[in-house]
């Protein structure tokens, strides 16, 4: 069984640009949860999406944003790139339709702003 | 309110001594609690979690932890650490009822030759 897969993992971008980050679940599950970890805030939580659906959302500015197809395949986009904003960013699925349960995460993308 | 306190940011053993990693936990509903690892630039691997069955928890790699719900707590201890363990560690409460993923600041462990 294929693991999380996340694309790309190496980014380098520019002050002001957008990126957009890739996320495959594992087969069969429908909750997909997006994380920022930096050295100096640690592990944390962009939102999650469940059947295409928003269902969580953690406390980061509008820029940062996602969605969610009807695969389970999840993207995330940040806008209006800052500084601040290189990080790695992982994703992470979990199977089963009542909350979420154990989660299985992919290796990350990180992303270096310039 | 659910929060997740990781009592030490850097922990430091010898190779073939015990390790003890610390989680307190805080959840007004009965929660699921795990422990994560993470290697250098890699993503996070499930050592072990409680869901309220056992309350001594096997997981891989031969760590294990134990529930104690009158000390909220959810310590992870190995026997005997190995080089191989040294990484950062990660206590997790997810709250299935309010779809929340709390994560704990993280441990990292240093394994001495």
């Amino acid at each position: 069984k294929a693991g999380v897969t996340q694309t790309p993992r190496y980014l380098i971008k520019t002050r002001g640009q957008q990126v957009t980050l890739s996320c495959s679940p594992i087969s069969g599950h429908r909750s997909v949860s997006w994380y920022q970890q930096t050295p100096g805030q640690g592990l944390q939580f962009l939102f999650e999406y469940f059947s295409e659906t928003q269902r969580n959302k953690g406390n980061f500015p509008g820029r940062f944003s996602g969605r969610q197809f009807s695969n389970s395949r999840s993207e995330m986009n940040v806008s209006t790139l800052e500084l601040g904003d290189s990080a790695l960013y992982l994703c992470a699925s979990s199977g089963g339709t009542g909350g979420t349960g154990e989660l299985f995460f992919g290796e990350g993308s990180r992303l270096t702003v310039l | 309110a659910q929060s997740v306190t990781q009592l030490d940011s850097h922990v430091s053993v010898s190779e073939g001594t015990p390790v003890l990693l610390r989680c307190n936990y805080s959840s007004s509903y009965s929660p699921s609690l795990f422990w994560y690892v993470q290697h250098p630039n890699k993503g996070l691997q499930l050592l072990l979690k409680y869901t309220s069955a056992a309350t001594l928890v096997k997981g891989i790699n031969g760590f294990e932890a134990e529930f104690k719900k009158s000390e909220t707590s959810f310590h992870l201890t190995k026997p005997s650490a190995h080089m191989s363990d040294a990484a950062e560690y990660f206590c997790v409460v997810i709250h299935t009822g309010g779809f929340k993923t709390i994560f704990g600041a993280g441990t990292r462990l240093f394994v001495k030759a």
